[in-house]
């Protein structure tokens, strides 16, 4: 079945870059995403790949796929205190568009 | 500027009564997804549909939860009777075929 996992916890300080990592278990999973959460607030959509992109870039995000590795990474370059926040990873197989989400990474960004 | 509408954005009731989440996707999303929020659980599926059709309800207490999409503009979810352990943020999403899903901002629920 599908099976998605994250970090809970990342720390860094403003200006640095993160990387959050995700791993994902599903094989024909077709999409992979990353979702944004503020406290008190819905998910929203950062980016998304089809499952055989291997880099996207936008503005300060870079997401990562190694698709041998079944593993996923988002970059933030220059973060900055408005970027804490939980950051989900999710997968929607292909097949039945089920979408399963990662337990979320909270990122705490301190000064 | 489209977005997955959800109603109530806060419920507060007692123990037994009966609870209705409703949702208004996306002009044209065909699929429609409910997810339970918890800091114990996190994110979990409960439901979701494609067409209006059900195509997975296995992440629902059966007994309690009920899940329906009476026309392509309305997703409901009914709990009866709720429970203490409910209490959680209940979101719904709507995604076109094979693309981006969007989250509604969520109905707080609290059963005291």
């Amino acid at each position: 079945g599908e099976d998605v996992e994250q970090s809970l916890f990342l720390s860094v300080r403003e200006g640095d870059s993160s990387v959050i990592n995700c791993t994902y278990t599903d094989s024909s999973s077709t999409y992979l995403y990353w979702y944004k959460q503020e406290p008190g607030a819905g998910l929203q959509l950062l980016t998304y790949n089809f499952s055989n992109m291997d880099m996207k870039q936008d503005q300060r995000l870079t997401v990562l796929l190694n698709k041998k590795d079944k593993h996923l990474s988002l970059r933030i370059a220059d973060t900055q205190t408005g970027d804490s926040a939980i950051y989900f990873c999710a997968e929607r197989d292909g097949n039945t568009d089920k979408l399963i989400f990662g337990t979320g990474t909270r990122l705490q960004v301190f000064p | 500027d489209a977005r997955v509408t959800q109603t109530p954005r806060d419920k507060v009731t007692e123990m037994g009564q009966e609870v209705t989440m409703r949702c208004q996707p996306i002009l044209g999303h065909n699929t429609v997804f409910w997810y339970r929020q918890t800091m114990m659980q996190g994110l979990e599926l409960l439901a979701y549909f494609r067409n209006r059709a059900p195509l997975d309800d296995s992440g629902m207490p059966k007994d309690r939860f009920s899940a329906e999409m009476p026309d392509a503009t309305l997703a409901t979810l009914k709990i009866q009777p709720s429970e203490p352990r409910d209490s959680a943020v209940y979101f719904c999403a709507s995604a076109p075929g094979g693309s981006e899903a969007f989250f509604g901002q969520g109905t707080r629920l609290t059963v005291v």
